[in-house]
């Protein structure tokens, strides 16, 4: 069974940073691309970032772009988004989600609050 | 950036009766290897996105048959042929053809 579990998120003050991570189990985490994707409270879906298998490439939105940096350890199945700078507009569940172009499979999510 | 505009964005249906949603996207969602990377997922009040169909109109494994997919080029549709109780939520489509990957608003689905 596929599964995406995300940790990290928190409380955080504007100006600061963390880190978020995902698990991967079930399924051969080493040849999908991986996906962050955010949802303000109360709003749509919103993509963040995305990293080919290999890592041979990252993308980001332009509203990240600069202050997240998405890597992924294919060795422990593990997917990472560290984010600095963060602002109150960033305040949102992060979902790591597999396959870049199709989103198969989502994780249940962690909050991310940035707030003085 | 490809623009997804879905209609409408707020759905009343009886139980029992069709529901059908539309998404349109600012440009051509045909790939250069000639799939169509359009996407639906449903999310229900309180859980993550669940995808529903995947490059128009293939359905994933485990969703009704009431749901199915349509479309070409720049104009889909969502339909549930016979809306349930546990259809409520909010329905995306997404196009992963071209970067950046770009989600539709949403619409919502609720019982009258």
């Amino acid at each position: 069974e596929v599964q995406l579990v995300e940790s990290g998120g928190g409380l955080v003050k504007p100006g600061g940073s963390l880190r978020l991570s995902c698990a991967a189990s079930g399924f051969t985490f080493s040849i999908y691309s991986m996906n962050w994707v955010r949802q303000a409270p109360g709003k749509g879906l919103e993509w963040v970032s995305s990293i080919s298998s290999g890592s041979s490439y990252m993308r980001y939105a332009d509203s990240v772009k600069g202050r997240f940096t998405i890597s992924r350890d294919n060795a422990k199945n593990a997917l990472y988004l560290q984010m600095n700078s963060l602002r109150a507009e960033d305040t949102a569940v992060y979902y790591c989600g597999r396959d870049s172009a199709e989103v198969d499979y989502w994780g249940q999510g962690t909050l991310v609050t940035v707030s003085s | 950036d490809v623009v997804m505009t879905q209609s409408p964005l707020s759905l009343p249906v009886t139980l029992g009766q069709p529901a059908s949603i539309s998404c349109r996207s600012s440009q051509s969602l045909v790939y250069s290897d000639g799939n169509t990377y359009l996407n639906w997922f449903q999310q229900r009040p309180g859980q993550s996105p669940r995808r529903l169909i995947y490059r128009v109109s293939n359905r994933d494994s485990g969703v009704p048959d009431r749901f199915s997919g349509s479309g070409s080029g720049t104009d889909f549709t969502l339909k549930i042929s016979r809306v349930e109780a546990e259809d409520v939520g909010v329905y995306y489509c997404m196009q992963g053809t071209h970067w950046p990957t770009t989600f539709g608003q949403g619409t919502k689905v609720e019982i009258k």
